[in-house]
């Protein structure tokens, strides 16, 4: 089975510009998570959905960030207008009510912001 | 205070060496607990998970501590594979659905 599909894999971007991150979770998992890692703050949650619907949005830093699920297979995670301390490895991750402990994590997008 | 503290290392270790980890958390209320590894530039992957009564696999033992908020890891005849990130994870401070706070991770380098 495909595990957590993440792309771009790497985004190099100026500031000021829209940063579009997309994730496809595993087939048949209802929960997806956004997370960002940093050196400075390590691997912080930013938002998580529950069949598509957003739960906690709670750690999004601002509002020039906003996430997506418009359907179980796909999310996406904006960032408009990008600066460069957003600069940072955002991975999505993904599992299901009936494996509650394991979260899959995909490959990460490295975004780096100029 | 975090919610979840790991001390960053690294922890330099020769092969062969036991090795242990701890992580303190400050939800009392927390009912899952994990212990997940990352390699170099990769995503991290679960390692195990942390049962009330401890659990092992392979080389492997994790335990959990309720009384004093702690889990742990203990890496027994280490490999250099064993060189990564460990990240304990525990479930969120809402602790609703699978949220999980992670730690800060600990590197290990073991050392031929």
């Amino acid at each position: 089975d495909a595990g957590v599909i993440q792309s771009p894999r790497h985004e190099v971007t100026e500031m000021g510009q829209e940063v579009t991150l997309r994730c496809k979770p595993i087939s048949g998992h209802d929960y997806l998570f956004w997370y960002r890692q940093t050196m400075m703050r390590g691997l912080e949650l930013l938002i998580y959905f529950n069949n598509n619907v957003p739960i906690d949005d709670s750690g999004m830093p601002e509002d020039r960030f906003s996430a997506k699920m418009p359907n179980a297979s796909f999310s996406t995670l904006k960032i408009q207008p990008s600066e460069p301390r957003d600069s940072a490895v955002y991975f999505c991750a993904s599992s299901f009510v009936g494996e509650v402990d394991t979260q899959y994590f995909g490959p990460g997008t490295r975004l780096t912001v100029l | 205070r975090k919610e979840v503290e790991q001390d960053p290392g690294p922890f330099n270790v020769p092969e062969g060496a036991t090795v242990a980890f701890n992580c303190t958390y400050s939800n009392s209320a927390s009912q899952s607990f994990f212990w997940y590894r990352q390699d170099c530039r990769k995503e991290p992957k679960l390692l195990m998970s942390v049962y009330s009564s401890g659990n092992e696999d392979g080389r492997f033992t994790a335990q959990l501590n309720r009384a004093s908020q702690y889990i742990s890891l203990l890496i027994r005849d280490s490999k250099l594979s064993d060189s990564a990130t460990y990240l304990c994870a525990v479930n969120g401070k809402h602790n609703a659905g699978n949220m999980l706070t992670f730690g800060g991770g600990t590197r290990l380098m073991v050392k031929p």
